[in-house]
Formats: C-alpha cells, sequence, structure tokens
C-alpha cells in the first residue's frame, strides 16, 4: 500500500532563516506531488506541484522554492523566511499517466511551521 | 485564488441528525470532490463525483452536483461526534490539479 511521510510536524523559525520540508512517497512510482499552504482557518493555496523529477511549476511567485531530486521525494525551501509564510504546509501525492485512478490526492500529515 | 466556496462557514449540530454543506465553483470541471480534515491533521479524500453525474452516496455520504449552477452538495446522516472535522471541495480542471474551497467546520455535539 501507498504511503505519504512529511516531516518535520513542526517548525518553529526565525524571520530570515532557512527552511526545507521534505516529503516521501512510498508503494508507488512516478507520482504527481504537490505542496499546499493552509493558512489558520482557511481553505487550501496551491503552491508547487510535480510531474517528474526535476519538472516543478509555480503556482503562486513568493518566497519558496521546491525539487524533486527522486521520483518520490519532493522538497519545499527558502534561502529567508518572512513572516507570512507562517502556516501549515501539505504535501499530497496523485497517480499519473495510465497508474492514475480518480484524480483524488493522498495527503501528508502536514508541518506547522511559525515564522517568529 | 480559490475555486470553490462552501456554505455554511460553520455548521453545529446534534448526534443523529443530518449535516449538508454546500460548494459553489466558477468555471468547468471535470470532477468534484470532498475531503475531510481533523483539526491539525491531513486532508483525507471521501468521494469524487464527475460532471457528467449528478448524485453519489457512500455510506453515510451523499453527494449531488449541478453543473448548470455550479454547486455541490455533501450530505452526511445520522451524524456522530467523530465526524467533527473540516469538510472542503475541491474542483479538477484536467491534470488533477485540485483547486480547494475555504472549507465548513462541522461541529456534532454528543
Amino acid at each position: 500500500s501507498q504511503t505519504i511521510h512529511q516531516w518535520p510536524a513542526t517548525l518553529v523559525q526565525p524571520v530570515g532563516s532557512p527552511l526545507s520540508l521534505e516529503c516521501t512517497v512510498e508503494g508507488t512510482s512516478n507520482p504527481n506531488l504537490y505542496w499546499y499552504r493552509q493558512a489558520a482557518g482557511r481553505g487550501l493555496q496551491l503552491l508547487f506541484y510535480s510531474v517528474g523529477i526535476g519538472q516543478i511549476s509555480s503556482e503562486v511567485p513568493q518566497n519558496l522554492s521546491a525539487s524533486r531530486p527522486q521520483d518520490r521525494q519532493f522538497i519545499l525551501s527558502s534561502k529567508k523566511l518572512l513572516l507570512s509564510d507562517s502556516g501549515f504546509y501539505l504535501c499530497a501525492w496523485s497517480g499519473s499517466g495510465q497508474g492514475a485512478r480518480t484524480g483524488e490526492l493522498f495527503f501528508g500529515e502536514g508541518s506547522r511551521l511559525t515564522v517568529l | 485564488s480559490q475555486q470553490g466556496e462552501e456554505d455554511p462557514q460553520a455548521l453545529s449540530i446534534q448526534e443523529g441528525e443530518n449535516a449538508t454543506m454546500n460548494c459553489s465553483y466558477k468555471t468547468s470541471i471535470n470532477n468534484l470532490q470532498w475531503y475531510r480534515q481533523n483539526s491539525g491533521r491531513g486532508l483525507v479524500h471521501l468521494i469524487l463525483i464527475r460532471s457528467n453525474e449528478r448524485e453519489k452516496h457512500s455510506g453515510r455520504l451523499r453527494v449531488t452536483l449541478d453543473t448548470s449552477k455550479k454547486s455541490s452538495s455533501l450530505l452526511i446522516t445520522a451524524s456522530r461526534a467523530a465526524d467533527t472535522a473540516s469538510y472542503f471541495c475541491a474542483t479538477g480542471a484536467g491534470f488533477q490539479k485540485l483547486v480547494f474551497g475555504t472549507g465548513t467546520r462541522l461541529l456534532v455535539s454528543p
């Protein structure tokens, strides 16, 4: 069965410090991968998605970047955090190509980032 | 920008009652999905309805879709305290790139 791991679960960082959130998927190949951000009490905002290694599409211009160094690894980074980067970050995967089922997303448990 | 808007923003009911949440969206879609999020957790997929379907059932869940009105509803029958969570609709227009609504916070009291 497929599983998705996301870490760290909680992070408190000072303004101007770097960020690295990591997400890995097990039990599937060539997944589509996504990073979403959820502000407190709000819906989800799609930040980045990837259809393959090294292929990243950005949805919202901002202080963050994403990378996919391996098929099932997705990393969210920042060189210098801003206060506005605080939020709940969610990684998700979906099937792709012939392996796609219904288009549903499978989410990790999230990483709560507080920038002080 | 967010495509879907859920209504109401918050809903408080007693166990055993039915809960109805609505979602409106703006553009053409291939499918509409509903997700559930327990506080501080990731989202869990509940049900998907395609644009050529009008109603779908899964256990205590019933979803309707009206593409002419660009709206959907999620009905949870015989609610339980464990149904307390936020519920989000998400619309897909291609490439499985879902756009989520703002969510309905459901509180089911024992």
